[in-house]
Formats: C-alpha cells, sequence, structure tokens
C-alpha cells in the first residue's frame, strides 16, 4: 500500500505568517491528492482536491501543488481561524490513506 | 444543501456488534460513492470503508472481514454494519459523501462507537 507521510507534525507560527506543509507519497499518485482542515472539536473540511484545486467557499489564502509524490499545502496568510489540524490523502485507489497529520498553531 | 446524518453509536463491550447509519439529503443519492472514516480520541483521520453508488465496496485492512458496508438507494442512507468490535475500533465514525475521483467532499457530524467493558 501507498503510505502518505507529512512533515512538519506540528508547527507554531504569527499570524500573517506564510506557512507550508508539504505530503510525501510513498509511490507516485499523479494529482489525485486532497487536503482536509479539521479545526480543533470540528468536522473535517475540504480544502483542496486534485492536488491545486479550492472547492467553491475556501479563502484564496489556501494553495495547493505538486504531483507524482511530493505535494505542499500553503497558507500565504496564517489567521486566527487556521488554527487546527490538517491532513493530506490520496485516492488514486483503494485504500484512501490519510497522512498522519499537521497541527497548525499561533505564536 | 448537502446533509449527511449519522446514527446508531453507542457504548458496546469487546465482541458485540454494532450499526451505523446515514441519512443523506440534498443531493441525488445514488449517483455519489459514500465512505466511513474514523477518528480514535486525539489520533488522526482513518479511512474505514467505501462504496459506489452500483454498490461495490473497498474495507481498510484492519476492519475487512468484521465490517460491511451497504447502501439503500432508494432510502438514501448507507450503513456500516461492525462486528467483533474491538477496544481499537473506538472512534469517531463520520460518513462522507463523495466527488468525482472519490475524494470526501461533504462530511457529516459523526457519531461516536465506544467499545469497553
Amino acid at each position: 500500500d501507498i503510505q502518505m507521510t507529512q512533515s512538519p507534525s506540528s508547527l507554531s507560527a504569527s499570524i500573517g505568517d506564510r506557512v507550508t506543509i508539504t505530503c510525501r507519497a510513498s509511490q507516485g499518485i499523479s494529482s489525485f491528492l486532497a487536503w482536509y482542515q479539521q479545526r480543533p472539536g470540528k468536522v473535517p473540511n475540504l480544502l483542496i482536491f486534485e492536488a491545486s484545486t479550492l472547492p467553491s467557499g475556501v479563502p484564496s489564502r489556501f494553495s495547493g501543488s505538486g504531483s507524482g509524490t511530493d505535494f505542499t499545502l500553503t497558507i500565504s496568510s496564517l489567521q486566527p481561524e487556521d488554527v487546527g489540524t490538517y491532513y493530506c490523502q490520496k485516492y488514486n485507489s483503494a485504500p484512501w490513506t490519510f497522512g498522519q497529520g499537521t497541527k497548525v498553531e499561533i505564536k | 444543501e448537502v446533509q449527511l446524518l449519522e446514527s446508531g453509536g453507542g457504548l458496546v463491550q469487546p465482541g458485540e456488534s454494532l450499526t451505523l447509519s446515514c441519512a443523506a439529503s440534498g443531493f441525488t443519492f445514488s449517483f455519489y460513492a459514500m465512505a466511513w472514516v474514523r477518528q480514535a480520541p486525539g489520533k488522526g483521520l482513518e479511512w474505514v470503508s467505501i462504496i459506489s453508488g452500483g454498490g461495490g465496496a473497498f474495507y481498510a485492512e484492519s476492519v475487512k472481514g468484521r465490517f460491511t458496508i451497504s447502501r439503500d438507494n432508494s432510502k438514501n442512507t448507507v450503513s456500516l454494519q461492525m462486528n467483533s468490535l474491538r477496544a481499537e475500533d473506538s472512534a469517531i465514525y463520520y460518513c462522507a459523501r463523495t466527488d468525482a475521483h472519490y475524494y470526501f467532499h461533504y462530511w457529516g457530524q459523526g457519531a461516536l462507537v465506544t467499545v469497553s467493558s
């Protein structure tokens, strides 16, 4: 099975900072990569699909890039409401594996 | 508006069974694959199972042979039959609707399952 590895596991940044989270697949998955945000105590929320496409309603400070095995989620200017845990997920085939998560906090 | 409402969670003893249900509304149910994702307390997300609109199903290795996913397109519901439950199955179980290539676009509020003696 393809493994999904995120880094870092956690980060602390200041309001307005640029934040980058990486996700690496153990084998190529083309662009079948999604990112989810889970705010504390809340339900996961789809942030990005097809590696770089934002669903309607997701703020434009979020962006995604990459294909194959290496992917990046970027928050261009960190806001207080961005606190939470971010997960990548592969969906090219079974199993639909998630990364272990990256916890984002405000410094 | 897409709505997903899970039900059936609760406290059970190890080895017992439990069935979760997810009632869907706001979209043409039969067009979309539906999935279950769980999250143990303080842990990350774990995909459990997925079923296509036509009924084809996949399972995570951790639940294969114990859990069965099913759907009733006439009632707009998807269910997860969980047998031989273990303590490590304790989690919030989320129902999710997929889109296009089976990423999880919409999520329910979750149902808590606790397996403990």
